[in-house]
């Protein structure tokens, strides 16, 4: 059973840093790219980020171009996302996805239950 | 970045079919996929490529596309169908590693 379970949000000061992390099982990891996908509470889905098989491709969302980082650690089955000068707008759960492809397809295949990061003062 | 345009509210009688559409230029390029997401869950992929269903989605989903527009049909639409559906596709723009979603349409089934 593909599992992806999130971890790392809580709240943070405006301008400070966070790291999310997923950590991945029931399926071979290195097959396929992962993303992350966030909902502001009462919105729609956006689009963060998303990362080949082997890091060779990473995009970006404009909204966060700069100021966030994804990686993966494939011996660790694990995909993490540094959140670096946060923003109030940044507020919003955040999934972490699997890819139907070991490229950047886009297609989002399991989907993890979301991790929540909230940007105040 | 691309674009996706989605109609915010649709509604449907129980049993009867209702099509949700999604527009944008990167359709022109890609297929769309679509997903499904009842009030507190996370989303779930209910159709992909060119009409391909992932594996406990009832029959009763199809896609289609056409020029700019891709289209998720539900025929027969019962209760549990309730719910928003977001279309996504690759982004056919600049970002030549992004993803777009559509802002989401929210289907009633009265």
């Amino acid at each position: 059973e593909v599992q992806l379970v999130e971890s790392g949000g809580g709240l943070v000061q405006p301008g400070r840093s966070l790291r999310l992390s997923c950590a991945a099982s029931g399926f071979t990891f290195d097959d396929y790219a992962m993303h992350w996908v966030r909902q502001a509470p009462g919105k729609g889905l956006e689009w963060v980020s998303g990362i080949s098989w082997n890091s060779g491709s990473i995009g970006y969302a404009d909204s966060v171009k700069g100021r966030f980082t994804i990686s993966r650690d494939n011996a660790k089955n694990s995909l993490y996302l540094q959140m670096n000068s946060l923003r109030a707008e940044d507020t919003a759960l955040y999934y972490c996805a699997k890819d139907y492809d070991i490229a950047v397809a886009g297609t989002l295949v399991y989907w993890g239950q979301g991790t929540l990061v909230t940007v105040s003062s | 970045s691309s674009e996706l345009t989605q109609d915010p509210a649709v509604s449907v009688a129980l049993g009867q079919t209702v099509r949700i559409t999604c527009q944008g230029d990167s359709l022109r390029s890609y297929y769309a996929s679509w997903y499904q997401q009842k009030p507190g869950q996370a989303p779930v992929l209910v159709i992909y490529g060119k009409n391909n269903r992932p594996s406990g989605i009832p029959d009763r989903f199809s896609g289609s596309s056409s020029g700019n527009t891709a289209s998720l049909t539900i025929t027969g639409a019962q209760a549990e169908d309730e719910a928003d559906y977001y279309c996504n596709s690759r982004d056919s723009s600049g970002n030549h590693q992004g993803v777009v979603f559509g802002g989401g349409t929210k289907l009633t089934v009265l």
